[in-house]
């Protein structure tokens, strides 16, 4: 089955310490994405990756790393999270490298709370 | 600066009529549009989508409409049905000259009643 698949789920943490947060796609995508969503706010972009070891920042980028050593993964880092990192974060992936013409796949989410 | 936006936060809409869901766009550059629904606890969905050298395209009991001169974007659901009921967004795709970048709206709640 096609998909993409992101862990953990759910994520309490406190402030300063340091976490992963792990993507995956099974679908041979060159394209992936990460994105917050807030309420009132919808989707914004983190950071996206063109291929392996292409990355780029996207609308919201400070305060996270990412890193794209393999195709298929693209984790979200958190050196020293802080309560305003406090979100609903997507993963997503598409087949063409501009993403042009063809859709984005979302993973099911990862919400994470840092107290 | 440039935003996509949406005109109303929650549409109620009952079983079995049309429902219509609109977006305004600021970016004159955006040539490709996309609707997703999110239902609750999930990611978002590709829905539809269409590009600028268009003004209509169809699918499965939905429509979206692009009017260019007015940057307005709006979603049609034909007999909506229970299962309608998510957050709908429109995301732009404009021409960045490097690597797609979506810009999401905010979204629209459809609360569909029986």
């Amino acid at each position: 089955e096609a998909q993409v698949t992101q862990n953990p789920r759910y994520l309490i943490t406190v402030t300063g310490k340091k976490l992963t947060v792990t993507c995956s796609q099974n679908m041979n995508h060159e394209y992936m994405s990460w994105y917050r969503q807030d309420p009132g706010l919808g989707l914004r972009q983190i950071y996206y990756s063109m291929n392996v070891e292409v990355t780029d920042k996207g609308d919201v980028p400070e305060g996270y790393k990412v890193s794209r050593k393999e195709k298929r993964n693209f984790p979200l880092i958190l050196e020293s999270p802080s309560p305003n990192q406090t979100s609903l974060y997507f993963c997503a992936s598409s087949l063409l490298s501009t993403g042009r013409g063809e859709t984005q796949y979302f993973g099911p989410g990862t919400r994470l709370l840092v107290l | 600066g440039e935003s996509v936006g949406l005109h109303l936060p929650t549409l109620s809409v009952q079983e079995g009529d049309n429902s219509i869901i609109n977006c305004a766009y600021s970016n004159s550059a955006s040539d490709y549009f996309i609707w997703y629904k999110q239902e609750s606890g999930k990611g978002p969905q590709f829905i539809i989508d269409i590009r600028s050298n268009m003004d209509k395209r169809q699918g499965q009991r939905v429509t979206v409409l692009l009017n260019k001169t007015v940057k307005h974007l709006s979603l049609q659901i034909a007999a909506t049905q229970p299962g309608d009921s998510a957050v709908y967004f429109c995301a732009e795709m404009g021409d960045t000259g490097t690597a797609s970048k979506l810009t999401f709206g905010t979204g629209t709640r459809l609360q569909v009643t029986l």
